[in-house]
């Protein structure tokens, strides 16, 4: 079945930029997505990209896509510390059976 | 309100005692899920929902069942509780997008469950 693999954490300084890596199986995908989780709360959605696209800008949020590799990344310009949060990619596949990833805890340190 | 509650928020219970989790939406959404989060594993789907009366496993199903008799309720039962089962439950509806192929799933605020 679909599978979506993400790397567990990621640390960086408050003002670098942040780079969270996904790799999924499924080539039949149509869009793929980024979602955001703070503490104690449910998921929301971040942005998302369009399989026939190789990147996409959305203000601080560039996502990048490699369809060849199967491989998606979230880039956030100029990390704050309000940018901590677990983060997932998630995709569907083409159908409405969304399996997400492992979830990335990015820790935004001042 | 608007969107997504679950209940309970917060069960504790025993071991062979069933247990049911409620999700209602008020979004009119016609897909629902369910998701279990737990460290390490990140959010695998339970099962989902593609229109009343119509639901499809997902990739834990075992254990769990669901059922949905109205468009804005879905309900995740475990017969049977066990230790395993002990996680954070989340709720989802999705919807597409009105101005794109995309679609949206908006998330409740998680149901914490500990089985004893």
């Amino acid at each position: 079945g679909e599978d979506v693999e993400q790397s567990l954490f990621l640390s960086v300084r408050e003002g670098d930029s942040s780079v969270i890596n996904c790799t999924y199986t499924d080539s039949s995908s149509t869009y793929l997505y980024w979602y955001k989780q703070e503490p104690g709360a449910g998921l929301q959605l971040l942005t998302y990209i369009f399989s026939n696209m190789d990147m996409k800008q959305d203000q601080r949020l560039t996502v990048l896509l490699n369809k060849k590799d199967k491989h998606l990344s979230l880039r956030i310009a100029d990390t704050q510390t309000g940018d901590s949060a677990i983060y997932f990619c998630a995709d569907a596949g083409g159908t409405y059976k969304y399996i997400f990833g492992t979830g990335t805890r990015l820790k935004v340190l001042a | 309100d608007a969107g997504i509650t679950q209940s309970p928020r917060h069960k504790v219970t025993e071991t062979g005692t069933p247990v049911t989790l409620r999700c209602h939406q008020t979004e009119n959404h016609r897909y629902m899920y369910w998701y279990r989060q737990d460290p390490g594993h990140g959010l695998r789907l339970i099962h989902y929902s593609y229109g009343v009366k119509d639901t499809d496993k997902g990739e834990v199903s075992d254990g769990y069942s669901v059922s949905r008799s109205k468009t804005e309720d879905f309900l995740l039962t475990l017969e049977s509780a066990t230790s395993s089962q002990t996680s954070v439950y989340f709720c989802a509806s999705g919807t597409a997008l009105a101005n794109s192929g995309a679609n949206v799933l908006t998330f409740g605020a998680g149901s914490r469950l500990t089985v004893l």
